[in-house]
């Protein structure tokens, strides 16, 4: 069975350019979280969605980041203007159910990128 | 500010033996908590889970007991295997702490 997928698995882009990482959920899962791991520390939440809504996005740092999901399943994390602090892996999740009941998420691989 | 702390960043312990992994919350509202493992250039896979209303889940070898009072909880594996070496992440809600790397020694 699929599970969560994340594209491309690695960037690497110029600082101020734009960038898009793309993640797959599980077929059928309605919450999708997005978080950001840098180097020795545990991920850091961006934003959720409950279907095409963002549901929360208090963990997104500025207005520089922005995620949608337009049809309830495949979400998009955009970044303009890059900064060299950006440099992460970028980790995408779903589960079952969203906030409340707090299901087990999936994560998939992450998309590590690098600023330069 | 962290609001999930995993104050031992590794931990070593012979295979067979007992692993404790300890994390810390700062928020009482906090309800559910959950553990994660992680594999390097893998994304983290949940391990177990505790509600508030229980202070203690058990799942094979691995048992989370959860302090409420103290904001506290601990991750036990017993016995340990080679292949338990991984990071462990303790989370509630959505908030992970920084990982405790756990090796277990053949």
């Amino acid at each position: 069975g699929a599970g969560v997928s994340q594209t491309p698995s690695n960037k690497v882009t110029e600082k101020g350019k734009y960038v898009e990482l793309r993640c797959d959920p599980i077929s059928g899962h309605t919450a999708l979280y997005w978080y950001r791991q840098s180097l020795g520390q545990g991920p850091e939440f961006l934003i959720y969605f409950q279907g095409t809504g963002a549901a929360d996005d208090s963990g997104l740092p500025n207005d520089r980041f922005f995620a949608v999901r337009p049809e309830g399943s495949v979400s998009t994390l955009k970044i303009q203007r890059t900064e060299r602090g950006d440099s992460a892996v970028y980790l995408c999740a779903s589960s079952l159910t969203g906030r409340g009941t707090w299901g087990e998420q999936y994560f998939g691989p992450g998309t590590r990128l690098t600023v330069t | 500010d962290q609001q999930v702390k995993q104050n031992s960043p590794s931990l070593s312990v012979q295979e067979g033996r007992i692993s404790i992994l300890n994390c810390d919350y700062t928020n009482s509202m906090f309800d559910y908590f959950l553990w994660y493992k992680k594999y390097p250039a893998e994304g983290p896979t949940f391990l177990i889970s505790i509600s508030s209303i229980k202070d203690k889940n058990e799942d094979g070898r691995f048992t989370v007991f959860l302090n409420k009072s103290a904001k506290h909880l601990s991750l036990h594996i017993v016995p340990s295997q080679p292949g338990d070496s991984a990071v462990y992440f303790c989370v509630a809600q959505f908030y992970f702490g920084t990982g405790t790397s756990l090796t277990v020694i053949p």
